[in-house]
């Protein structure tokens, strides 16, 4: 099966670092994503990583190891936009075809 | 590109009655769709995996006899909550992809409340 685990919650403040870790169990493994979601709205689209190792775009950065069934999503200079949750998905090789499993998600509360 | 438009937004039904839900990828030709289920403050919980042309795979606990769908097109995927109870009410989100092991992209989602 697939297990997929993330913190609930975090803090931080505004201009800070933030790192949200998740770690994953799964027999397919074929790609890690990180998604934004803010309440009421559908995820968007922030990270990619199949290889090991770290992924940067703007503020965002996306770290794997897939040895160790982990990964984080570094957020830079936070804003207040920022809050919201962070969905950590692992792509699994099914059966009949691929399937995206979500974590939890971390819910980023980011204070002045 | 790569949009994908789902409808509609939101939707208030009476128990007992059926909702059809709409996903549609309007500039890219999707394989693979896929159905999600969010209920407030949890993450998103994969239904089914839709591929046209073909029988959509449900996940565990998911009844298929109750969540129909269809992927007549390769733009077009639909969800029916058949005979819908009060239970059902979430918010419910489609993806798609142009094959089965690339980017999926996600719809605006839909909130179904059953009154």
């Amino acid at each position: 099966g697939q297990n997929i685990d993330q913190p609930t919650e975090m803090t931080a403040t505004e201009g800070a670092i933030v790192q949200i870790n998740c770690t994953y169990q799964t027999s397919g493994f074929n790609g890690l994503f990180w998604y934004q979601q803010h309440a009421g709205e559908a995820p968007t689209f922030l990270s990619y990583n199949v290889l090991d190792g770290l992924e940067e775009k703007g503020r965002f950065s996306s770290f794997l190891s897939r040895s160790k069934g982990y990964s984080y999503l570094l957020l830079k200079e936070l804003q207040m936009k920022d809050s919201a949750s962070y969905l950590c998905a692992v792509r699994d090789r099914g059966v009949s075809s691929y399937k995206l499993i979500f974590g939890s998600g971390t819910r980023l509360l980011v204070r002045p | 590109g790569a949009v994908v438009s789902q409808h509609p937004s939101w939707v208030i039904c009476k128990s007992g009655t059926s909702v059809k839900i709409e996903c549609r990828s309007l500039d890219f030709q999707a394989t693979t769709m896929f159905w999600y289920r969010q209920f407030p403050k949890q993450s998103l919980m994969l239904m089914a995996t839709s591929n046209e042309g073909s029988k959509a795979t449900y996940e565990q606990g998911v009844e298929k006899d109750k969540f129909l769908i269809n992927h007549a097109s390769l733009t077009l995927s639909t969800l029916t909550v058949t005979s819908a109870h009060p239970e059902d009410s979430s918010f419910y989100i489609c993806s798609a992809s142009k094959q089965a092991n690339t980017e999926a992209f996600f719809g605006q989602g839909t909130r179904l409340t059953v009154v």
